[in-house]
């Protein structure tokens, strides 16, 4: 079935440094990739996502680039801050009728100070 | 302010009974959508609604149960069939031609 695996599981990296995490996914149907941060005890919410059409988005510190022949879709964080600490989940749907998410696993970031 | 809204936080329940997990959305959103979330999971869909008193089910939709009689509202009944119901739900809704979801802030079942 569909499957989207997220990579890696966690990440620690120095305050300011980038910060990449990558996903991989089945569905050569999906055209929808959101990125969506979770804190601790709180629903995720959307950060950045990018369409099928589109190889790349920036918003900001944050960046989505989409390779849809390779099927892999990545999350890029610039200059990260103490407060990008999160757990990042990343997404796969197509916008056609309901949009069933198949999420990935998840990534711990840790951003040290 | 419009947003979706899961109550209660928390909930604890004995083992063997059923128990309703609550989702308001004043969104004003056609779909809604319930998702259980496991330590080192991804987020893993339970069932949908894409409109009122239509539902279907995700994939791992045993021993859970849901109604969708209002446009706001989706609750999510835990049964004493589901044998492993302690878990973080989270409730999350979207518009019409939007593959956005918005999600609410989750509720953890703990089941003893």
């Amino acid at each position: 079935g569909e499957n989207v695996e997220q990579h890696p599981s966690t990440l620690s990296v120095q305050e300011g440094d980038s910060a990449v995490i990558k996903c991989t996914y089945s569905d050569s149907a999906s055209n929808y990739f959101p990125w969506y941060k979770q804190e601790l005890g709180k629903g995720p919410q959307l950060i950045i996502d990018i369409r099928s059409n589109v190889g790349e988005k920036k918003d900001q510190r944050i960046a989505v680039t989409l390779n849809k022949t390779a099927k892999h879709f990545s999350l890029h964080i610039t200059e990260t801050q103490p407060e990008d600490s999160a757990v990042y989940f990343c997404a796969a749907t197509y916008t056609s009728g309901t949009y069933k998410y198949i999420f990935g696993t998840g990534t711990r970031l840790k951003v040290l100070a | 302010d419009g947003g979706i809204t899961q109550s209660p936080k928390y909930l604890f329940r004995k083992e063997g009974q059923n128990v309703t997990l609550s989702c308001e959305q004043n969104l004003n959103h056609d779909a809604m959508y319930w998702y259980r979330q496991d330590p080192g999971q991804g987020l893993r869909l339970i069932y949908y609604s894409q409109i009122v008193n239509d539902f279907q089910k995700g994939d791992i939709a045993e021993g859970y149960s849901v109604s969708r009689e209002k446009k706001e509202s989706f609750p999510l009944t835990v049964t004493s069939a589901q044998k492993n119901p302690t878990a973080f739900y989270l409730c999350a809704s979207s518009r019409p031609g939007s593959a956005e979801a918005f999600f609410g802030q989750g509720t953890r079942l703990t089941v003893v």
